[in-house]
């Protein structure tokens, strides 16, 4: 499965939009592209995933590029409980050990 | 729905000794993984099965066992402690091993002195 690259850490206001990018220039074209986050060492919560188009759901929106080598997740309206690690996988299934999580995106809202 | 219930949520154990971490989902799912995950790192896969009687190495698998009698339950046996061990346990299914949400347990604690 495709390696993935993401910033260490990022700041954003509460109330702005947060955008975590995430480059994942190795990607098949079978391979998903998955965004997890983790609050305070909690079970990791899915937040959505797609293949080539844009998805938006409750939580969040996923825009992945035209050649899929990178994507974005968006944060409408951050809140304070949107603090946690944002990680950005990509693979086909959960049930290939290349499928892991990296130390992903440490998002930190400031009121 | 309870989700992923994974018990005990802490535990300590002396080098040597054995335990069972539990895992058990209410969501008839029939994939079902554990990860480890260690201080300030991302997770990583150790066991996962695709159904009942069927379960399957990940990347970190030494040391540890598995087994899958039924659908709901997907328990992880340390059988010789070591500190090496020490970190946090999650377990996770999902209903298919693709385009598809995996829930997450809460996450069992452990440290091996």
């Amino acid at each position: 499965d495709a390696k993935t690259t993401q910033p260490t850490s990022m700041d954003c206001a509460e109330g702005r939009a947060a955008n975590l990018p995430c480059n994942h220039s190795t990607i098949s074209g079978n391979e998903y592209v998955y965004w997890y986050r983790q609050i305070h060492s909690q079970g990791p919560q899915y937040i959505i995933h797609g293949l080539k188009n844009n998805e938006t759901n409750e939580m969040a929106s996923l825009i992945i590029t035209e050649d899929r080598k990178s994507s974005t997740l968006i944060l409408p309206h951050a809140t304070l409980r949107d603090t946690a690690v944002y990680y950005c996988i990509v693979g086909t299934n959960f049930g290939n050990e290349k499928l892991t999580f990296g130390t992903g995106t440490r998002l930190t809202i400031i009121p | 729905n309870a989700g992923v219930t994974q018990t005990p949520k802490f535990r300590i154990l002396k080098i040597g000794q054995s335990m069972t971490l539990q895992c058990a989902q209410d969501m008839n799912h029939n994939y079902m993984y554990w990860y480890r995950q260690d201080p300030g790192m991302g997770l990583k896969l150790i066991y996962y099965s695709v159904g009942a009687g069927i379960t399957d190495k990940g990347e970190v698998p030494n040391g540890y066992n598995v087994s899958r009698s039924t659908t709901e339950d997907f328990p992880l046996r340390l059988e010789l402690a070591a500190p090496s061990q020490t970190s946090v346990y999650f377990c996770a299914s999902s209903l298919r091993t693709g385009n598809t949400e995996a829930f997450f347990g809460q996450g069992t604690r452990l440290t091996v002195v």
